[in-house]
This record gives structure tokens, sequence and C-alpha cells, in this order.
């Protein structure tokens, strides 16, 4: 049984940054492609970028780039996702999130990790 | 970035009825469209893929049409368990983006 498992809850200052980890079991991991998508409170799901951990290049959303850095390291299966400059509106959970792929191309998302709480508040 | 808009924002109709939300994509997707039902306190969970196809375990109620840039998901007879948030996710060549979501509730 697949299961992706998040870091703990951060709490931050503005200015600082975060990085989030998430471990993937039960499967193989260079079979998957990874999603961070975060959801502030109330709000909806936002993608932030990804990575296919068997190509190691990762894709950001224009929103996210130069803040955000999306990495695998095959030997734990484990990704991570750092955010710098971190301000209140970052304030949200991080899901990770896992999908097949083809050649470059993301599939849609059927595993989703439960998430991380960041808070940013000063 | 391809933008994905859903309409409409929120809905509210009563049990039985059939509700239909559309999504459009910014620019052509093919069919690489999912749709995702949320729950007030859930993680999100896949209904649709492919525009059309339905995951194994969801409810036949539930069905996708659309391809290119017009997409719907359609529930043929609302029930009180699809109180949820529905999202449209755009695949394939990343950015993945969704859409903002649509609120349904029952009247």
């Amino acid at each position: 049984q697949v299961q992706l498992a998040q870091s703990g809850t951060e709490v931050k200052k503005p200015g600082s940054s975060v990085k989030v980890s998430c471990r993937s079991s039960g499967g193989t991991f260079t079979s998957y492609s990874f999603s961070w998508v975060r959801q502030a409170p109330g709000q909806g799901l936002e993608w932030m970028g990804g990575i296919i951990p068997i190509f190691e290049t990762p894709t950001y959303a224009q929103k996210f780039q130069g803040r955000v850095t999306i990495t695998a390291d095959k030997s734990t299966s484990t990704v991570y996702m750092e955010l710098s400059s971190l301000r209140s509106e970052d304030t949200a959970v991080y899901h990770c999130a896992r999908g097949f792929y083809s050649d470059y191309d993301y599939y849609y998302v059927d595993v989703w990790g439960k998430g991380t709480t960041v808070s940013v508040s000063s | 970035d391809i933008q994905m808009t859903q309409s409409p924002s929120s809905l509210s109709a009563s049990v039985g009825d059939r509700v239909t939300i559309t999504c459009r994509a910014s620019q052509g997707i093919r069919n690489y469209l999912a749709w995702y039902q949320q729950k007030p306190g859930e993680l999100p969970n896949l209904l649709i893929y492919a525009a059309s196809t339905l995951r194994s375990g969801v409810p036949s109620r539930f069905s996708g049409s659309g391809s290119g840039t017009h997409f719907s998901l359609t529930i043929s007879s609302l029930q009180p368990e699809d109180v949820a948030t529905y999202y449209c996710q755009k695949y394939g060549s990343a950015p993945c983006s969704f859409g903002q979501g649509t609120r349904l509730e029952i009247k």
C-alpha cells in the first residue's frame, strides 16, 4: 500500500525558509511523479511544482519560480519542498501528492500525503 | 502557465437534481483533465481522469465529458453525501494547475 509520510508542523518567521519532506513507501519510487500542492485556510488547491525522480529535473508554477525548490533523494525515496522568503500568505497546509508519469508528462494524483501545516507569523 | 477556470464557484441544489460543473482551460489540453472531490476536513479524492474515465469505486452517478478547452462534471442525481468542493486539474505537461473549486451544497 502506497503511503506518503510528511514531516511535522512548522512555525516560521516572515522572511525565513521552510523545508518539508515526504517519504514514499509501498511502491517503486522511480515509477512515480510527485507534486506539491498547498491549501491555505478556507481556500482551494494550488499546484506549486513537481518532480519526476527518474529525470530529477523539477518544474515549478510561475507564481513560485525563484522561491521554491523541489528535490528528490532516490536513496531514501524522499521528496523535499523548500520555500523561501516566507510571508504570512504562505500559511497553509502543504501536501505531497503522487501520480504516475509518461515521458516527461505528469499524471493525475492518486495518492495524497496528509499534509504539513506551515504557519508564518511574526 | 495554463489557467483553469471553473464555474460556478458555488452551487446549491436539491437531492435528486442533476448538477453540472464546468471547467475551462486557457489553452487546449486534449483530454488531460481530472476531477477531484474534497469533503470538509478530508483529503481530495480522485473521481475522474482523462476527462471522462471514472475511477474504480466511484459511483456511476458521476460522469465527465469534454476535450480541448471545455470540460464538465455531471452528477446525475445529487445525494447528500455529495456535499463537497469539486476541483478540476489539468495534467500532462507541467505546470499542472487546478481550477479554483466549486462548492456544492444541498438546498
